[in-house]
């Protein structure tokens, strides 16, 4: 199976601050990633498909690159709704697998 | 608009046994791939399964394989997971989701449903 690694687990930043998340495959899977946000009691929302598509209707401070093993999330001004858990998931092979989360907190 | 909506949680033995059903509405249902995912208390989301547009494959996470069972009923526009065998560590919140691009399911999940918890005592 492949299995997915997300950095860091926690990233403290403040209103306004450029943050990047980096999510890891342990084999190639092309461009088969996106991106959710998950806020506490909700359901997971998708903010990013393809690695770098952008989901209509998401702002467009959202971004997303990478192909093959790595992959980041860069939020480029993060505001009080941006707090949240950040999960990627590949969907390369026929298990989808997700990273474990990053928590983005308020410092 | 479309919509997911779980239903069948609740309290169970362990090693009993629960029907969960994903309701769709707003979307042509037997066009999509669907998926269950479940995420235990204060954990991360894990994928469970998932079945194609036609409900001819279906795919299973090991740690469920052969314990759940992923189905639907494209004229009733629902999903379902029966589930046997319940463990304590099934205990988590069961999402419905719908993946994004028509027939395959090489794609992301792009509209989940509220979710359903599922609690296995032991």
């Amino acid at each position: 199976d492949i299995q997915m690694t997300q950095s860091p687990s926690t990233l403290s930043a403040s209103v306004g601050d450029r943050v990047t998340i980096t999510c890891r495959a342990s084999q190639s899977i092309s461009s088969w990633l996106a991106w959710y946000q998950q806020k506490p009691g909700k359901a997971p929302k998708l903010l990013i498909y393809k690695a770098s598509s952008l989901k209509s209707g998401v702002p467009s401070k959202f971004s997303g690159s990478g192909s093959g093993t790595e992959f980041t999330l860069t939020i480029s001004s993060l505001q009080p709704d941006d707090f949240a858990t950040y999960y990627c998931q590949q969907y390369n092979s026929y298990s989808w697998t997700f990273g474990q989360g990053t928590k983005v907190e308020i410092k | 608009e479309v919509q997911l909506l779980e239903s069948g949680g609740g309290l169970v033995q362990s090693g009993g046994s629960l029907r969960l059903s994903c309701a769709a509405s707003g979307l042509t249902f037997s066009s999509y791939a669907m998926s269950w995912v479940r995420q235990a208390p204060g954990k991360g989301l894990f994928w469970v399964s998932t079945i194609i547009a036609s409900g001819g494959s279906t795919y299973y996470a090991d740690s469920v394989k052969g314990r759940f069972t992923i189905s639907r009923d494209n004229s009733k526009n629902t999903l379902y997971l029966q589930m046997k065998s319940l463990r304590a560590d099934d205990t988590a919140v069961y999402y419905c989701a719908k993946h994004d691009v028509v027939i395959t399911t090489v794609a992301a999940f792009d509209i989940w449903g509220q979710g359903t918890m599922v609690t296995v005592s032991s």
